[in-house]
């Protein structure tokens, strides 16, 4: 059964650190991976999306890494601003049973102003 | 183009009460999601629909849970009897077509049951 792990579960870091958000998967056999925002009384948006043939994924200060074998994923945000204050949440998409996405428990993030 | 929409936004009732809630997806989007998110946890899905056909209901209580989406469009989710473990944001989310990776959510429902 596929879990997924985000850790650590809340972070607070000042304006304009970078940093890294993590994802942990218990079996490799995925489609793709989608880091999604959460934002307080609002649904979720994607962000960005990796397919299991591929490494990495940006968009603007955003990076996503995929390290297929090892389970592991990474979202670095460079230059952090207080408008990325939200919840980040990993999702995997099995090859196993019926199309649909594993979500992971999310990060918390505040960036202080 | 408008988004995904949900009402109501929040509910309180007690529990063994029955509440429903409703979804209309963006217009020409075959497949619908039901997902449910307690606090703390990311969200679980709870039935697919592709068009007004179930494609996933494993993970719906179906004892308590049901959902229909008539004519293909929007969609119900009903409790009937709601429990205290059933108090969460019940988010809906709709794709163009099925096994499309690109899904729109709306605000969702926090629901609470007392």
């Amino acid at each position: 059964k596929q879990e997924v792990t985000q850790i650590p579960a809340a972070l607070s870091v000042p304006e304009g650190e970078n940093l890294v958000l993590n994802c942990s998967f218990t079996d490799s056999a995925i489609y793709n991976l989608q880091w999604f925002r959460q934002d307080p009384g609002k649904g979720l948006t994607s962000l960005l999306l990796i397919q299991s043939s591929q490494r990495e994924q940006t968009s603007g200060r955003l990076n996503a890494s995929l390290d297929k074998s090892s389970g592991r994923s990474t979202l670095y945000i460079a230059a952090s601003q207080p408008g990325d204050s939200a919840t980040y949440l990993c999702a995997v998409r099995p090859t196993s049973g019926t199309y649909k996405y594993i979500f992971g428990t999310g990060t918390r993030l505040k960036v202080l102003a | 183009e408008a988004g995904v929409a949900q009402s109501p936004r929040y509910k309180i009732i007690e529990k063994r009460q029955s509440v429903a809630f409703w979804c209309n997806p963006i217009s020409g989007h075959a497949t619908l999601y039901w997902y449910q998110q307690i606090l703390g946890q990311g969200p679980k899905l709870l039935i697919q629909f592709q068009n007004n056909g179930v494609v996933d209901d494993s993970q719906l209580p179906k004892d308590r849970f049901s959902a229909e989406r008539l004519k293909g469009v929007d969609s119900t989710l009903k409790i009937q009897p709601a429990k205290l473990e059933d108090s969460a944001v019940y988010l809906c989310a709709s794709s163009l077509k099925f096994r499309q990776d690109t899904q729109y959510f709306g605000p969702g429902t926090r629901l609470t049951v007392l």
